[in-house]
């Protein structure tokens, strides 16, 4: 069983909808980050998050460190949206575990 | 483009023979990390440099496998006697700091397929 896993593993969606990407860990942790890998493989840091919520552009990411969830949002979806959005937890031994990722394709 | 860059970015070889990858990070960071990424997963974590001195090293990181990284700036991953579960991409990133808390910045990755 992954430690970090995510919801859901693949996501379809229409321009312009709303999109929420849940990440769940099992111990505690010293950051989460969220992360957009395109395809070729390129990963870009969204999101460092340690408590609370981060806003971005249409991004927007939460974390609730009680419940050791975590979700991305997308608002106003695009077609440019569509990667594979991972979810990366930092233990405070430095650590890194990732999610499995979410394949997002947004759909004009 | 991150400013961590990776050479070379697709690598063939055929199952006994040594590959070396090189990983160059921003240069002002200090830390340094190697994951290895295998088609529909997320990355594992491999090893981690602070400067110069590796600091840790997953149990993925078999005797097969060293990483260097001189002086503190580039970085290589070698892997010995290539098996064809090593195909992966290798991905290397970079950061600022001195925890798994802060920023890390991500190379294009190398694609190792070993036949």
């Amino acid at each position: 069983k992954n430690e970090v896993e995510q919801s859901p593993q693949n996501l379809t969606a229409q321009e312009g909808e709303f999109i929420t990407i849940n990440c769940s860990y099992s111990v505690g942790i010293s950051a989460l980050h969220w992360l957009q890998q395109h395809p070729g493989g390129g990963i870009v840091s969204l999101f460092m998050l340690s408590s609370g919520k981060k806003k971005h552009g249409r991004l927007i990411a939460t974390i609730n460190i009680q419940e050791k969830h975590s979700s991305l949002h997308i608002t106003a979806s695009h077609p440019r949206d569509s990667a594979v959005y991972i979810c990366a937890v930092a233990y405070n031994n430095n650590d890194m575990r990732f999610g499995a990722g979410t394949r997002l394709t947004v759909k004009p | 483009d991150t400013g961590v860059s990776q050479d070379p970015r697709h690598k063939i070889t055929k199952r006994g023979q040594n590959v070396t990858f090189r990983c160059d990070p921003i240069s002002e960071h200090n830390r340094l990390y190697w994951y290895r990424q295998t088609l529909g997963q997320g990355p594992e974590f491999l090893t981690y440099f602070q400067n110069e001195a590796q600091l840790e090293k997953s149990r993925l990181l078999s005797d097969r496998f060293s990483a260097e990284r001189p002086k503190g700036s580039f970085s290589t991953l070698e892997i010995q006697r290539t098996e064809q579960g090593d195909s992966a991409m290798y991905l290397c990133a970079s950061s600022l700091g001195y925890r798994a808390s802060y920023e890390q910045y991500f190379g294009p990755g190398t694609r190792l397929t070993v036949t």
